[in-house]
């Protein structure tokens, strides 16, 4: 199916375990971002892509890591787990160009929880 | 760095009421987004302004930007239990037209 998918939707981890939350596209958007949703702090951006093989720091990037080897995908691991990176984790990319070239598409979120 | 003030945090409103969140950015902004975020849900794109003083409306729902293109408003009028969920505005910036920091949202409550 067309459009953008996020997995696994709910995890469930240990501190210190290496979690990757999933993201995959079926535009070809060249940009593509990881945001985080906690309370009080809306949407963070953690980390974004503006092609394969390019990416760069969000707002709030410590204990996180990307990779873009394909442009569909952008994973996002956590290396080793904190509780403070409990959170609803949404994945969004972007078209290049015309009309929606400036609007976000966002994935129906991995919600993770780190105990 | 640019900073996306929203206010209120919270709004309860009785059906039928009016409700408005604010926008202001510290920074001068060549667009503002809003997104609706139902519970449970994802941020869902809603309008995108661009000009000075721009005004555009969806059925109950107006959107401004203002003159000096540092701040926005979301207007809806006669609320509806369907309006419920959070509002976010948003604005690119970082020094990238392409990264968009959004405001911390309003979360809209409407009793029937």
């Amino acid at each position: 199916d067309a459009g953008i998918t996020q997995s696994p939707r709910y995890k469930i981890t240990e501190t210190g375990r290496q979690v990757t939350l999933m993201c995959h596209q079926t535009w070809s958007h060249s940009y593509m971002f990881w945001y985080r949703q906690d309370l009080g702090h809306g949407l963070r951006l953690i980390y974004y892509s503006a092609a394969a093989d390019i990416t760069d720091k969000g707002e709030v990037p410590d204990g996180y890591v990307v990779s873009r080897s394909k442009t569909e995908n952008f994973p996002l691991t956590l290396e080793s787990a904190t509780r403070s990176q409990t959170s609803v984790y949404f994945c969004a990319s972007r078209g290049d160009r015309g009309t929606g070239a400036n609007v976000l598409t966002f994935g129906a979120g991995s919600r993770l929880t780190v105990l | 760095g640019q900073q996306v003030m929203q206010i209120p945090q919270y709004q309860h409103v009785q059906e039928g009421e009016d409700f408005t969140t604010y926008c202001n950015s510290s920074t001068t902004l060549s667009n503002i987004q809003w997104y609706k975020q139902r519970p449970g849900g994802h941020p869902v794109f809603l309008i995108q302004l661009v000009k000075s003083g721009e005004v555009k409306k969806q059925k109950r729902l107006t959107f401004q930007f203002g003159e000096a293109k540092k701040n926005s408003s979301l207007h809806i009028t006669a609320t509806q239990t369907t309006d419920v969920g959070t509002y976010f505005c948003a604005g690119p910036g970082g020094g990238s037209n392409y990264k968009l920091t959004f405001g911390k949202g309003t979360l809209l409550t409407v009793n029937p």
